[in-house]
């Protein structure tokens, strides 16, 4: 099985910031990853696919790079409204999402 | 548009079955692959089953033997029977294609 690790498990950060968060493969996935936004209450919401692929309608502050074992993602710059914990999760087989990073505002 | 709405979640007792249910519009269920991803309370984010176009079905280990994904394709709804239920079970279940998820529906194995 594939395993995924993300860091940190938590954050946080002022309004404007640049937040960084990495995820990282137990092995090769090639670009197979995706990141997802839930807010609570909310089902998760897809951000990037294909690791660095903004999904339509999703801000252009959110974005995503990497390939193999180890990923990153982005927020240029942090808004109110990204309050929430993101989740990374491989599809090369099968699925595994990572544990989870709760962003908050400072 | 599409949609997905769950429904079938409840209160079970430890060792009982429930019969979850995914109503999809706006697209076919059997043209795509569904999953079922679970969440227990408070915690993180866990596949659980997918159903492929072609119909082959896989299963996390930890639900393996005991869940079935299943689709009626002329009712354009996919299924999950959970069976042996374990307190550890108890999360809120939501289908998916990933794109597009359902709201999701709560079950809960207790005595």
């Amino acid at each position: 099985d594939i395993q995924m690790t993300q860091s940190p498990s938590s954050l946080s950060a002022s309004v404007g910031d640049r937040v960084t968060i990495t995820c990282q493969a137990s092995q090769d996935i090639s670009e197979h990853l995706k990141w997802y936004q839930q807010k609570p209450g909310k089902a998760p919401k897809l951000l990037i696919y294909d690791a660095s692929n903004l999904e339509t309608g999703v801000p252009s502050r959110f974005s995503g790079s990497g390939s193999g074992t180890d990923f990153t993602f982005t927020i240029s710059s942090l808004q109110p409204e990204d309050i929430a914990t993101y989740y990374c999760q491989q599809y090369d087989y099968l699925f595994t999402f990572g544990p989870g990073t709760k962003v908050d505002i400072k | 548009e599409v949609q997905l709405v769950e429904s079938g979640g409840g209160l079970v007792q430890p060792g009982g079955s429930l019969r979850l249910s995914c109503a999809a519009s706006g697209f076919t269920v059997s043209s795509n692959y569904m999953t079922w991803v679970r969440q227990a309370p408070g915690k993180g984010l866990e596949w659980v089953s997918v159903i492929y176009s072609g119909g082959n079905t896989y299963y996390a280990d930890s639900v393996k033997g005991r869940f079935t994904i299943s689709r009626d394709n002329s009712k354009n709804t996919l299924y999950l029977q959970m069976n042996s239920l374990r307190a550890e079970d108890t999360a809120v279940y939501y289908c998916a294609t990933f794109k597009h998820w359902g709201q999701g529906t709560l079950a809960t194995v207790s005595s």
